[in-house]
């Protein structure tokens, strides 16, 4: 069973540019998640879908980044325009099901490490 | 606020047992889970604790202290392979993972 994609691995933007990330969850998997990590610091949620509805996204820094999940299978973000602090590893994540329990486990995506310049 | 604590970096020798405590206060708790990552790879799930003990799992073994909002993950018998990045945390709000910043060790032959 292929584990959550993402693309692309590394991507390397001007500031003031837009960069769209995209991740592949595991086939099935009703809750999508994105996490951030930025140099030096923990990794930190952004948001979080349940098939194509956002359930959480608290943690989505400012209205520059736009996440989408149309049809309820692979999600995009996307970050217009960016800034240099947006630079850092974009994790993405998958679980099954709604519910208490190691099977609620958050499979993770290798990331997509964005340097923005 | 939410805060999680756990050493930066810990070194240990092959075949030794390693020890890395992980401390919490967040607002809500479901639920505590390591990670091990690897350099450029993707967190991979270790273990998770709910309740109160020890779970065991082959030669990695996490405990969790609720009252003391406090877990620890035990490797033992450690391998080369081990070298890497192990990330504590806690399940919050909703299905939300706060994490900490992730205790790198590095097994020495």
């Amino acid at each position: 069973e292929a584990g959550v994609t993402q693309f692309p691995s590394h991507s390397v933007i001007e500031k003031g540019q837009t960069v769209t990330l995209r991740c592949d969850p595991i086939s099935g998997h009703d809750n999508l998640y994105w996490y951030r990590r930025v140099m030096g610091k923990e990794i930190k949620f952004l948001l979080h879908f349940v098939k194509e509805s956002k359930q959480d996204e608290s943690g989505m820094p400012n209205n520059r980044f736009l996440a989408e999940r149309t049809g309820g299978t692979y999600s995009t973000l996307k970050v217009q325009p960016a800034e240099l602090e947006d630079s850092g590893v974009y994790f993405c994540a998958s679980s099954q099901v709604w519910r208490e329990g190691p099977d609620n486990e958050q499979f993770f995506g290798p990331g997509t490490r964005l340097t923005v310049l | 606020g939410q805060n999680i604590d756990q050493p930066t970096e810990m070194t240990a020798t092959e075949g030794a047992i390693v020890q890395i405590n992980c401390t919490y206060q967040t607002s809500g708790f479901n639920g505590l889970f390591w990670y091990q990552q690897h350099a450029g790879e993707a967190p991979t799930f270790l273990s998770y604790n709910v309740l109160d003990g020890l779970e065991e799992k082959g030669r990695f073994s996490s405990f969790l202290s609720r009252s003391k909002g406090y877990s620890y993950l035990l490797l033992k018998e450690l391998q080369m392979k081990d070298s890497a990045s192990y990330l504590c945390a806690v399940k919050t709000a909703g299905n939300k993972l706060t994490f900490g910043g992730g205790t790198r060790v590095l097994v020495k032959p």
